[in-house]
């Protein structure tokens, strides 16, 4: 009965390639984000979506795409893969915009 | 404006000591300012937060005191234990929902 769930947990793959993340959560939440944490622990915002609309897409590559098929899945494929996107990815959600996240246990991309 | 500064990066203290992480913002729009716990392997999990219309909100062993005109708030951890060895990252966000992560500090309990 894991809140937020994403796979895959690790994915390791090479330079070049285009990969996906899955982000589920079964709170009944309206509003979903993906967030990057690099090597040093720290962690930016990239998207949010909100009851399937984007509402926040920060600085980030146009490789990076987030999906909302509905309100309970974000995510994200990218595209190109390059050696600066090895990070853990996590996913979160909250009942609305400005209430509190919860985050999944992430996403580790290792890009060889 | 966007930023929110954390210390110390790491912290060492004795099992039943204080822990005290300090955390300062410089944008006023900012009003939830939640404290982050993540163990190695999870994501972070929400500790305690706080809104700028109060100065301290305790929660357990888990206290933070806020500063709204020096724009600073801390995370005091009382009665520290081994258990709470994790790191921990403050945060600050605005009414569009972006949440601002402080650097993170790495807080290790000695037995």
């Amino acid at each position: 009965d894991t809140a937020v769930s994403q796979t895959p947990k690790y994915l390791v793959t090479q330079m070049g390639n285009d990969k996906s993340i899955k982000c589920e959560q079964n709170l009944g939440h309206d509003t979903m984000y993906w967030y990057k944490q690099d090597s040093k622990k720290f962690l930016k915002i990239m998207f949010s979506y909100n009851n399937k609309e984007l509402i926040i897409n920060e600085t980030v590559p146009n490789r990076f795409s987030p999906k909302s098929p509905d309100k309970a899945h974000l995510n994200l494929h990218i595209n190109s893969l390059e050696l600066g996107d090895s990070a853990v990815y996590f996913c979160a959600s909250s009942q609305f915009v400005d209430q509190p996240q919860h985050f999944g246990d992430g996403t580790r991309l290792s890009i060889l | 404006q966007q930023q929110v500064k954390q210390s110390p990066q790491s912290l060492i203290v004795q099992k039943g000591g204080i822990s005290i992480i300090n955390c300062a913002y410089e944008n006023t729009a900012f009003d939830y300012f939640p404290w982050y716990q993540q163990f190695p392997g999870k994501g972070p999990a929400l500790l305690i937060a706080i809104r700028p219309d109060v100065s301290e909100k305790k929660e357990g062993r888990f206290t933070i005191s806020f500063n709204k005109s020096a724009k600073q708030f801390s995370l005091h951890i009382m009665d520290s234990q081994p258990g709470d060895s994790a790191t921990y990252f403050c945060a600050a966000e605005n009414q569009g929902g972006k949440l601002i992560f402080g650097q993170g500090t790495e807080l290790s309990v000695k037995p």
